[in-house]
């Protein structure tokens, strides 16, 4: 299957750990998103690569966000000194650049819990 | 700048009769709209697009929406809703050149009932 994959899946953690969530896209789609989706909202946008570069990153990135796209292909995101706050659905969305519709192909997600 | 208003946080509706899920939106440019559905714990799905050609878009599961600029809206219609339609759906709205931001409604939760 060529469609955008996240893992993992599920990722329970305690307070205070860091965890690496990982995303492969479409592999001819040079952008790439992530998404944060807590119960009961819509997905709230993170930040965007082109294809190594990161071109925008929200307010909601804190600084123990980081994310990366070492070779314009894969993303990580990591989270340091997890909070209970953190936890959510992140979602990794990838498109082509200008391409006539701009959709968002999106990967199943990774849902972290952070006791 | 640009917004997207859902207009209903929940819609309920009977195995068999027609669903309406609204959406208006706010462009300063010609957009690109979409509507995406998500089941429970599952990715986002794209339902339909519209992309400047036709207004009235049929999309998966036959589901369609019509894109009305003198109202700014794009309602998500469907005859007769099927039990696995229940689901979330979110309206999305993007530019279409440069950075191409994309911004998404607070979601629709659709319920069947048989």
């Amino acid at each position: 299957d060529t469609g955008v994959s996240q893992n993992p899946r599920h990722k329970i953690t305690k307070r205070g750990q860091n965890v690496t969530f990982r995303c492969d896209p479409i592999s001819e789609h040079n952008r790439l998103y992530w998404y944060r989706q807590t119960l009961g909202q819509g997905p709230e946008f993170l930040t965007y690569f082109q294809n190594e570069a990161q071109l925008e990153k929200s307010r909601l990135l804190s600084d123990r966000f980081s994310a990366e796209r070492p070779k314009g292909s894969f993303s990580t995101l990591e989270i340091q000194r997890t909070e209970q706050g953190d936890s959510a659905m992140y979602l990794c969305a990838s498109r082509v650049t200008g391409g006539q519709t701009g959709e968002l192909f999106f990967g199943e997600g990774s849902r972290l819990t952070v006791l | 700048a640009q917004s997207v208003t859902q207009l209903d946080s929940h819609v309920s509706v009977s195995e068999g009769t027609p669903v309406l899920l609204r959406c208006n939106y706010s462009s300063s440019y010609s957009p690109s709209l979409f509507w995406y559905v998500q089941h429970p714990n599952k990715g986002l799905q794209l339902l339909l697009k519209y992309t400047s050609a036709a207004t009235l878009v049929k999309g998966i599961n036959g589901f369609e929406a019509e894109f009305k600029k003198s109202e700014t809206s794009f309602h998500l219609t469907k005859p007769s809703a099927h039990m696995s339609d229940a689901a979330e759906y979110f309206c999305v709205v993007s530019e279409r050149g440069g950075y191409q931001k994309v911004t998404f409604g607070i979601g629709t939760k659709l319920q069947v009932i048989p």
